[in-house]
């Protein structure tokens, strides 16, 4: 069964630095999305991507955040000065018609310290 | 109004119970909707999809009332396997596109 794939599975930073999550969505999707669960809440929508450009984002996603997708296979999550808030899981998503099916990766646990 | 509202829980029931949980959405315009399921600190996974016309899979049933915007998700014959958080997911419309909306999830616990 088609897997989307997260690295690294857990990172600890400390508050300020800027950090890289990475993600591979199934080869044939076209529609991506970054996720987050802060421990013991609701999984949370950051962002989704379409045709190579944002095409919804929440109030969470601010200017802190960019999402890319360099080279056609991998999409990256890019959180450029990182505070104590950040801590959570962070899921990414992946479908093909828009509608039906998302699946979601293993996740990356990001410790802010 | 919540987008996408389920009762907490826990559900704490036997071996061998039939449980329902329940969800409510806000946004009228919510196209699709599915059950995900989410163990401790794993990822969220597929459950089913739920149609109007309702849909079983196995032991598991899902109904959905569009006019009362509510879906619901029935498991019978409940195993400790089943042990697990139950999510409700709600698309929205969006630029052409449909965003996943997270209810909070409801917790079940079967036990012997």
């Amino acid at each position: 069964e088609p897997e989307v794939t997260q690295t690294p599975s857990h990172q600890v930073t400390q508050m300020g630095q800027e950090v890289i999550l990475r993600c591979v969505p199934i080869s044939n999707h076209l529609y991506f999305y970054w996720y987050r669960q802060i421990l013991g809440q609701k999984v949370e929508f950051l962002v989704s991507f379409y045709n190579n450009e944002i095409s919804e984002k929440s109030e969470i996603f601010d200017d802190q955040f960019s999402v890319e997708r360099p080279d056609g296979s991998n999409f990256t999550l890019k959180i450029r000065s990182t505070k104590l808030e950040d801590s959570a899981m962070y899921f990414c998503a992946s479908n093909g018609r828009g509608r039906y099916g998302y699946t979601f990766g293993s996740g990356t646990r990001l410790t802010v310290v | 109004r919540k987008e996408v509202e389920q009762d907490p829980g826990p559900f704490n029931v036997p071996e061998g119970a039939t449980v329902a949980f329940n969800c409510t959405y806000s946004n009228s315009a919510s196209q699709s909707f599915f059950w995900y399921r989410q163990d401790c600190r794993k990822e969220p996974k597929l459950l089913m999809s739920v149609y109007s016309s309702g849909n079983e899979d196995g032991r598991f049933t899902a109904q959905l009332n569009r006019a009362s915007q509510y879906i619901s998700l029935l498991i019978r014959d409940s195993k400790l396997s089943d042990s697990a958080t139950y999510l409700c997911v709600v698309t929205k419309p969006s630029g052409g596109s449909y965003i996943p909306t997270f209810g909070r999830g409801t917790s079940l616990i079967v036990h012997p």
